[in-house]
């Protein structure tokens, strides 16, 4: 039973071009995250969300938007590629908001490539 | 502006020694650390943490340091088996911040047989 899931795995597609990466989690935590994993291997966040907020990384170009249909899912909306957007993305969750262990739980990431 | 630093990128160490990963922090708000460990194509998985008010952390083979004084958090793997080669990465939060983590770059730790 894979507690967070990303869909897909790999995506290869062509600067210029709108793309969602969808993010689900099994544990029936509160909060959902993106992050990107750069050509440095950096985590960086980019949002973090619940059901009554959104804090957005201010780095991240509003081309980059979560969208949360219902607390199990977070997925990730990225219009107008560009080269420098190819990355791997985690998704990852949460138990608690602002307190208590913050230990996350990561999905297996997606590697976007844009040509 | 990396406000949490492994500064080296690999170590390799014979299996049953001792595995001892570094981690630098410049963010004195930090008061709760973690460690991550990753495997090729999958996600991080938690492996321990430590909160600010302690200074050592135990749980199996794995024992997390920290030296508040310092800004400087240690992981100690005793005894070092195969299985553990992994990026290992280290993670800083702040109370009350949503719980963003911070994460250094990694460190790809080689256990040989």
């Amino acid at each position: 039973d894979t507690a967070v899931s990303q869909t897909p795995k790999y995506l290869v597609t062509q600067m210029g071009n709108d793309k969602s990466i969808k993010c689900e989690q099994n544990l029936g935590h509160d909060t959902m995250y993106w992050y990107k994993q750069d050509s440095k291997k950096f985590l960086k966040i980019m949002f973090s969300y619940n059901n009554k907020e959104l804090i957005i990384n201010e780095t991240v170009p509003n081309r980059f938007s979560p969208k949360s249909p219902d607390k199990a899912h977070l997925n990730l909306h990225i219009n107008s590629l560009e080269l420098g957007d190819s990355a791997v993305y985690f998704c990852a969750s949460s138990r608690v908001w602002g307190g208590g262990l913050n230990e996350a739980f990561f999905g297996q990431g997606t590697r976007l490539t844009v040509v | 502006d990396q406000q949490v630093k492994q500064n080296s990128p690999s170590l390799s160490v014979q299996e049953g020694r001792i595995s001892i990963l570094n981690c630098d922090y410049t963010n004195s708000m930090f008061d709760y650390f973690l460690w991550y460990k990753k495997y090729p194509a999958e996600g991080p998985t938690f492996l321990i943490s430590i909160s600010s008010i302690k200074d050592k952390n135990e749980d199996g083979r794995f024992t997390v340091f920290l030296n508040k004084s310092a800004k400087h958090l240690s992981l100690h793997i005793v005894p070092s088996q195969p299985g553990d080669s992994a990026v290992y990465f280290c993670a800083a939060s702040v109370t009350g911040s949503a719980r963003q983590l911070t994460f250094g770059s990694g460190t790809q730790l080689t256990v040989l047989p």
